[in-house]
């Protein structure tokens, strides 16, 4: 079973920040979050990772809060390439990815 | 870039006939993964391997085998297929687990069984 809670889905406007939560309340001290995306009639899609600090990227920022029960992923200026399923993923160093449901994101025009 | 490959995105067989798979990486990854997704069920792992000749089963592993002779190339092989096999099937790859880095994906096979 999935490790995370996510909304089914969710709006954002073009150009607007997208930010989607996880709950992840079970997380164990050796547990990174992890975030990917699938587009239609793609694979899945790395997005980013963290552990205890924010991270950033080219794609995203990774909030994670001090207590690591929840998550944000930011996707700071939307667009409607980022329509996408996103995945919040758990998972310690000898553990398999499990997908779960995932956060159906629609961007707007 | 990084690249997985694979050998079809669409295909379509028949009850009982053999299927195979193909993946292939080009980043000299250890690590390989076939995963079936469906409807309402997200992801699901069914074999990976961490070597060449090496194979682990995953979540749902009935009904399919796996051959990974050469490091680039793991297969996922239907020996008899079923309908309820009809899915989009994806292979994956990453370099080392322990490292915590990204799995890569392919853009997967839609098999159809009749």
């Amino acid at each position: 079973d999935a490790k995370t809670t996510q909304p089914t889905s969710m709006d954002c406007a073009e150009g607007r920040a997208a930010n989607l939560p996880c709950n992840h309340s079970t997380i164990s001290g050796n547990e990174y979050v992890y975030w990917y995306r699938q587009i239609h009639s793609q694979g899945p899609q790395y997005i980013i990772h963290g552990l205890k600090n924010n991270e950033t990227n080219e794609m995203a920022s990774l909030i994670i809060t001090e207590d690591r029960k929840s998550s944000t992923l930011i996707l700071p200026h939307a667009t409607l390439r980022d329509t996408a399923v996103y995945y919040c993923i758990v998972r310690g160093r000898d553990d398999k990815i499990i997908f779960g449901k995932g956060t159906r994101l629609h961007i707007l025009p | 870039d990084v690249k997985v490959t694979q050998s079809s995105r669409y295909l379509v067989k028949r009850t009982g006939e053999k299927v195979f798979l193909e993946c292939v990486q080009d980043m000299d990854h250890e690590n390989m993964f076939w995963y079936r997704q469906d409807p309402g069920l997200g992801l699901r792992l069914i074999y990976f391997s961490y070597d060449v000749k090496m194979k682990e089963k995953g979540d749902i592993p009935e009904g399919y085998s796996v051959s990974r002779e050469k490091k680039e190339r793991f297969s996922l092989i239907l020996e008899s297929a079923s309908t309820n096999q009809t899915s989009m099937y994806l292979c994956a790859s990453n370099r080392d687990p322990q490292d915590y880095n990204e799995q890569f994906f392919g853009p997967g096979t839609r098999l159809t069984v009749l």
